[in-house]
């Protein structure tokens, strides 16, 4: 079945650092991938998306490639800031499964100033 | 505000009585999904539902849940009989329609603690 699998956290960085949160899935045919970003209380909000294999999504200094041939979409940011501290999680969904989400366990990402 | 809006954010149970999770959708939005997140882990899909008709259940456990979503009104999560292995936070996303291209918006969950 479909699976996503994420780098274990917590990740810890210096404010500005680099950061690449790692994203792999299984998927049986050709799924739209995402991450979600998760603020302590809250609900999840879409970061960032990308439909189809080789697409770049981008938001807030924030990006993934969708590789197809590395079954990959790993999350990048050149220069992170503290209020990027939050839990991100990486999903995939599939036309033929009704849209639904298969989410990874969730990486928590803790940036000190 | 027209996001998702969960109600409770936050219910209080005993073993054996019945917890209703209820879900308003943003304007627009005729599919709800719901999804349960268990402490430290990930979002687990539970069940998919459009006006008056479950679409996808197969991630609800085969008792004591149900789901609905009736013409008028919210989505509600519905748990019989709880148990602590209920605890956690249940999260519910709305789209307008069917498209593994459309992304959810998220409601901010409610959090369910069995006492």
């Amino acid at each position: 079945g479909n699976s996503v699998t994420q780098m274990e956290g917590p990740v810890t960085l210096s404010e500005e650092a680099f950061l690449t949160i790692n994203c792999t899935y299984t998927a049986t045919g050709y799924p739209s991938l995402f991450w979600y970003v998760q603020y302590p209380g809250e609900g999840l909000q879409l970061l960032l998306k990308a439909t189809k294999a080789d697409d770049k999504g981008s938001n807030k200094g924030f990006e993934a490639t969708y590789r197809k041939e590395t079954t990959s979409f790993h999350l990048e940011k050149g220069s992170v800031q503290v209020s990027d501290s939050a839990v991100y999680f990486c999903a995939l969904s599939e036309y033929n499964q009704g849209g639904k989400l298969i989410f990874g366990q969730g990486t928590e990402l803790s940036v000190k100033p | 505000n027209a996001g998702v809006m969960q109600n409770p954010r936050h219910l209080v149970r005993r073993r054996g009585q019945e917890a209703r999770l209820r879900c308003s959708p943003m304007k627009g939005h005729s599919h709800v999904y719901w999804y349960r997140q268990l402490p430290e882990e990930g979002l687990k899909f539970m069940v998919y539902l459009q006006k008056e008709n479950i679409i996808d259940e197969s991630g609800m456990p085969k008792e004591r849940f149900s789901a609905e979503f009736p013409k008028e009104g919210p989505s509600i999560l519905r748990i019989q009989q709880v148990v602590r292995g209920d605890s956690a936070a249940y999260f519910c996303a709305s789209s307008p329609q069917t498209d593994s291209n459309q992304p959810q918006h998220f409601g901010d969950g409610t959090r369910l603690s069995i006492l």
